[in-house]
């Protein structure tokens, strides 16, 4: 794994917990994006960070999600009042710059979160 | 909105033969970029190629190169000389080029492949 590392790997949870992810880039990167991967799906937008500024948020993200990135550096995802439908590996990727195809990037390993 | 579309939900080929994943995608958008993604069963994501709208060269990385029409919107990917290492998912993507908010990765539904000994 490079470039970026995700907290915890699994997470087991009951229905209507909170639980909280975290992503932890090994280099400065700008930019950070959370997606969302049901099984046998490809990844869905969340929401994505320039620095510590929130720029955009899916309609996917809903008020029982928030996402933070206080010192532009890691990331928390969480979701309070966990529902079976959040199920899903949760993905964070860096870029490092938006100046084209040759930044770097990165996708962390994710978070597999089970709902009971 | 931009999508991406891959209409091959698994796909098999023999080892060290050819294979050709497709993906179609629809936008207005003229500058803008497109990758392939796999992903390994139970690992992380990498990028294994991408390509700049605006170069008409198809991009090449080792035994991996794309067929971009740009017209037809069509970005298909193909594995040359199959190892059973290049079993996994592989998702196609598109990312706007332009500067306007929307700077997000959409993702296909992915395709599997299988390698056959």
């Amino acid at each position: 794994d490079t470039g970026v590392s995700q907290n915890p790997r699994h997470k087991i949870t009951k229905r209507g917990q909170n639980v909280t992810f975290r992503c932890d880039p090994i280099s400065e990167h700008n930019r950070l994006y959370w997606y969302r991967q049901t099984l046998g799906q490809g990844p869905e937008f969340l929401t994505y960070f320039q620095n510590e500024a929130q720029l955009e948020k899916s309609r996917l993200l809903s008020d029982r999600f928030s996402a933070e990135r206080p010192k532009g550096s890691f990331s928390t995802l969480e979701i309070q009042r966990t529902e079976q439908g959040d199920s899903a590996m949760y993905l964070c990727y860096l870029q490092a710059s938006r100046a084209g195809p040759t930044d770097t990037q990165y996708f962390g390993p994710g978070t597999r979160l089970t709902v009971l | 909105a931009q999508t991406v579309t891959q209409s091959q939900p698994e796909m098999s080929v023999q080892e060290a033969e050819t294979v050709t994943l497709s993906c179609t995608y629809d936008t207005s958008e003229s500058d803008y970029y497109l990758f392939w993604y796999k992903q390994p069963p139970s690992r992380q994501m990498i990028l294994v190629i991408r390509q700049e709208a605006y170069k008409q060269q198809n991009a090449t990385e080792n035994r991996f190169s794309v067929n971009f029409q740009k017209a037809a919107k069509s970005f298909s990917l193909k594995i040359s000389d199959s190892q059973l290492g290049d079993a996994a998912m592989y998702f196609c993507a598109y990312r706007s080029a332009g500067f306007g908010r929307d700077d997000k990765i959409i993702f296909g539904k992915g395709t599997r492949l299988h390698i056959l000994p």
